[in-house]
């Protein structure tokens, strides 16, 4: 069984800059979260993608998109990035065949620094 | 609205000592909630989850926890710490509608020889 991946590991953009984050998510399930950790802090929910959808969105602005393709993975889009978007981000991969879509498995995330 | 309190940003243990990290919820239904470890560059592994069939909850790696609704927590404890467990720890609720985890601030555990 495949788990969560992610590209790339790091990163290292400027203000103003776009940035593709993209995650493939494990063998079987259909659901995608995105989460923000900045330093020394908890992960916060972005958004959520079941059936190539939003399904539920945190308190993030507009500049943060996200698109789920036929194969459950799923990218992030960050436009504008800001110096506040440094951080790790982490997906998350849930199915809601199993009746219990909070139980989300996470892959490495990846390290984000806007200079 | 739900939100998730850790009582405790650091714990600091000798090896084979016994292990509480606190956490207390808030929720206007009965929530899911899980416990999460991370150790350094690497991602959250579930350690064990509340789904309310039995209110004391065995994890991996020797974990328990204990759903206690009249108090609103779920602390994690372990009878006897391991030098592999020095990592951070999140208590996260979940059980909206489309599963949006709430994390905790987190708990960084020390563990010394």
């Amino acid at each position: 069984e495949t788990g969560v991946t992610q590209s790339p590991t790091h990163l290292i953009k400027t203000r103003g800059q776009q940035v593709t984050l993209r995650c493939s998510s494990q063998s079987g399930h259909n659901t995608v979260s995105w989460y923000q950790q900045a330093l020394g802090q908890g992960p916060q929910f972005i958004f959520q993608y079941y059936r190539e959808e939003e399904n539920g969105r945190g308190n993030f602005p507009p500049r943060f998109s996200g698109l789920q393709f036929p194969n459950y993975s799923s990218e992030l889009n960050v436009n504008a990035l800001e110096l506040d978007d440094s951080a790790l981000y982490l997906c998350a991969s849930s199915s809601t065949g199993t009746g219990d879509y909070n139980e989300q498995f996470f892959g490495p995330g990846t390290r984000l620094t806007v200079l | 609205a739900q939100s998730v309190t850790q009582l405790d940003s650091h714990v600091s243990v000798s090896e084979g000592t016994p292990v509480l990290l606190r956490c207390n919820y808030s929720s206007s239904y009965s929530p899911s909630l899980f416990w999460y470890v991370q150790h350094p560059n690497k991602g959250l592994q579930l350690l064990l989850k509340y789904t309310s069939a039995a209110t004391l909850v065995k994890g991996i790696n020797g974990f328990e926890a204990e759903f206690k609704k009249s108090e609103t927590s779920f602390h994690l404890t372990k009878p006897s710490a391991h030098m592999s467990d020095a990592a951070e720890y999140f208590c996260v609720a979940g059980g909206t509608s489309y599963g949006k985890l709430t994390f905790g601030q987190g708990t960084i555990l020390t563990v010394h020889p």
